[in-house]
């Protein structure tokens, strides 16, 4: 069965913190992709990968960074967390992005900067 | 810029009525198009999804959309809802932009069926 994990269901950090969102599947996938889910507002798309070490904007990546090591484990970070970033954060994957392949969602990660 | 809209942010309907969720996409070329639903408390799963050919898509749970070109839409539909329809439902398009393909998201419509 498919799967995607997030290490955290529910996160609270302080204003200024660093902040580690962490991503495993376990499908093979090429494709990672982390968005941020607002209410009224949708899925916004904040950066995806399509190998290992690579990395691309999304449509928001102001404030946040990437890091991929691994094929499998896609980590979101938060350089210097603002109260802004209050959100759930949702991880997804895919087997190609040449041709569109489904996306498969992780549970998400509800995170509150106070 | 590419968007898709959703003219429905909620809808409260009773179990057994109809269902038509409105979504418009402004997109001039090839298109892919998606429909995922969030049930309380769990993933986003997909619901449906067209790509070509019979533009009456059929989907999980009795759900079905059409796609109507010239209208830029793709109206999701069930003829009879249950309780366990209650959720937020997310219509998607494919963006095929510096070679990869990425999804652009409306901004979601909770339903709500009371029993």
């Amino acid at each position: 069965d498919v799967k995607v994990t997030q290490s955290s269901r529910y996160l609270v950090k302080r204003t200024g913190e660093k902040v580690f969102l962490e991503c495993v599947q376990d499908m093979d996938h090429e494709n990672m992709f982390w968005y941020r889910q607002d209410p009224g507002l949708g899925l916004r798309l904040i950066y995806f990968s399509y190998d290992v070490k690579m990395k691309e904007k999304g449509d928001i990546p102001e404030g946040y960074s990437v890091s991929r090591e691994k094929k499998e484990r896609f980590s979101l970070i938060l350089e210097s967390a603002s109260t802004n970033q209050t959100s759930m954060y949702l991880c997804a994957s895919s087997a190609s992005s040449k041709s569109y392949n489904e996306q498969f969602f992780g549970p998400g990660t509800r995170l509150t900067v106070l | 810029a590419q968007s898709v809209s959703q003219h429905n942010h909620h809808v409260i309907l009773s179990e057994a009525a109809s269902l038509e969720l409105g979504c418009n996409y402004s997109y001039g070329g090839t298109v892919n198009l998606f429909w995922y639903v969030q049930y309380p408390g769990q993933h986003l799963q997909l619901l449906l999804k067209y790509f070509s050919g019979d533009p009456l898509v059929k989907g999980i749970k009795g759900f079905e959309a059409e796609f109507i070109k010239s209208k830029f839409s793709f109206n999701l539909r069930k003829p009879s809802v249950q309780w366990s329809d209650t959720a937020e439902y997310f219509c998607a398009v494919t963006l095929f932009s510096g070679g990869y393909n990425k999804l652009i998201f409306g901004a979601g419509t909770r339903l709500a069926v009371h029993p």
